[in-house]
């Protein structure tokens, strides 16, 4: 299953609500889920089944969607929400990684 | 706290073998599996594949089968991942990951869910001539 992520980048400023978006290339329900990833760290869980938030994600990340369009909100950036964001399925294997999508400061 | 902690990095010729650990702490060891993933220079991640902490069965993914194998140590709380035949594009950064997903690397058909919630620090593996 193909994950597709748009933007691939994107500039925004702190205080912007960000929407990314995921499409699957066939429908997986709700097997998704998005991490974080800062340079030179390991990614971190932001948000498992599509919606649910992981403990520790900050409450401004919601993730919604089913079937194959999802998408990943921050509502207000903050200045360490700035990285780049996968979005993954579990659905059927090979698990597969969306390409990523980096968020810059404006 | 939940802790995954992996080996240092490594250097490789092609066609020589690395072995990478993973070692847990801080939960009941088999009560989560570990799936690998991996990282090229400045490229997005890969699922490696999985294994179960309580069974040891492995799943792999289609890059890798057939060149790597992952194993576990329970005494120790440790997985490793060992990728033979290395080649110049393995180079990157291994994870080790916990996944709640002890039936099966994906367990829709369970109604169930899996997803990657502590990962390791990453361990550099570089491979080159």
């Amino acid at each position: 299953i193909q994950m597709t992520q748009s933007p691939s980048s994107l500039s925004a400023s702190v205080g912007d609500r960000l929407t990314i978006t995921c499409r699957a290339s066939q429908s997986i329900g709700t097997y998704i889920n998005w991490y974080q990833q800062t340079p030179g760290n390991a990614p971190k869980l932001l948000i498992y089944g599509a919606s649910t938030l992981h403990s520790g994600a900050p409450a401004r990340f919601s993730g919604s969607g089913s079937g194959t369009d999802f998408t990943l909100t921050i509502s207000s950036l903050q200045p360490e929400d700035f990285a780049t964001y996968y979005c993954q399925q579990t659905y059927s294997l090979p698990v597969t990684f969306g390409q990523g999508t980096k968020v810059e400061i404006k | 706290q939940v802790q995954l902690v992996q080996s240092g990095a490594e250097v490789r010729k092609p066609g020589e073998s690395v072995k990478v650990s993973c070692k847990s702490s801080g939960y009941t060891f088999n009560t989560y599996a570990i799936s690998w993933v991996r990282q090229a220079p400045g490229q997005g991640l890969e699922w490696m594949g999985w294994i179960s902490t309580y069974s040891g069965e492995t799943e792999y993914g289609d890059k890798v089968q057939g060149r790597v194998l992952f194993t576990k140590d329970a005494p120790t709380n440790t997985v490793y991942m060992e990728l033979r035949s290395l080649r110049p594009d393995d180079t990157g950064v291994y994870y080790c990951a916990r996944d709640p997903g002890i039936v099966g690397p994906t367990q829709a058909a369970e109604g169930m869910y899996n997803w990657f919630d502590s990962w390791g620090q990453g361990t550099r593996v570089t491979v080159s001539s």
